[in-house]
């Protein structure tokens, strides 16, 4: 899931589907991740959060997947609604939580 | 609806020119992050402040500085504006200052440079 110059990677998905958002983080001794999702003209909105010593955390819908030897998370949304459409961040906290955060994935829900 | 208060929501001003925005925090958080999110640089982080002190910098501009009150609101002002600090201005609050704890971001300030 990471952007090209101004080009946002795009994923399209049909209602219902599942959607799988990835991303690939920088800094080897992060030790926490937050997934953002953020709608036009609005902040980003939290979704989940994970800490290193975990390899994987469930919420409502979501789950986040850490792979720490690849430096690689990723975000799953069951059953994907037309609301979900949005622009998906990830972000690392690289210390005294500061966080540097991913490009994005624009995700396009069709009904 | 997060919490966090960001005022103006859009501000068009000239070359030259210095603005201050606004942020006021979720109610019981302490930590204020300044955030700004352009086309090309995506979303940088700006600069920290906990309890009335700050805490961190980001790739903040010399142009730019914050401060945050006793009441725990937070003020970002940019100087000598130029057109490439057209952007979105956004604010962050997270409980108490501690380690891990996810940031919640107001709704951010639309600044156009003209």
């Amino acid at each position: 899931g990471e952007s090209v110059g101004l080009h946002l990677p795009t994923l399209s998905v049909q209602e219902g589907d599942n959607s799988i958002i990835n991303c690939a983080y920088s800094n080897s001794a992060s030790d926490y991740f937050i997934w953002y999702k953020q709608e036009s003209g609005k902040g980003p909105q939290f979704i989940i959060d994970i800490r290193s010593n975990m390899d994987k955390r469930q919420g409502q819908r979501v789950t986040v997947l850490l792979n720490k030897t690849v430096k690689h998370l990723s975000l799953q949304i069951a059953a994907t609604q037309p609301g979900d459409s949005a622009v998906y961040f990830c972000a690392e906290d690289s210390g005294y939580s500061t966080l540097t955060f991913g490009k994005g994935t624009m995700l396009l829900v069709s009904p | 609806d997060s919490g966090v208060t960001q005022t103006p929501k859009h501000l068009i001003t000239a070359t030259g020119q210095r603005v201050t925005l606004r942020c006021s925090p979720r109610s019981g958080d302490l930590s204020v992050y300044w955030y700004q999110q352009s086309l090309d640089q995506g979303l940088q982080f700006l600069i920290q402040y906990y309890n009335g002190e700050e805490r961190a910098k980001g790739n903040i501009l010399e142009r730019f500085s914050a401060q945050q009150f006793p009441d725990l609101h937070s003020e970002l002002n940019l100087s000598s504006l130029e057109l490439g600090d057209s952007a979105l201005y956004f604010c962050a609050s997270s409980a108490l200052g501690t380690y891990n704890q996810p940031q919640h971001f107001g709704d951010g300030t639309r600044l156009s440079i003209l």
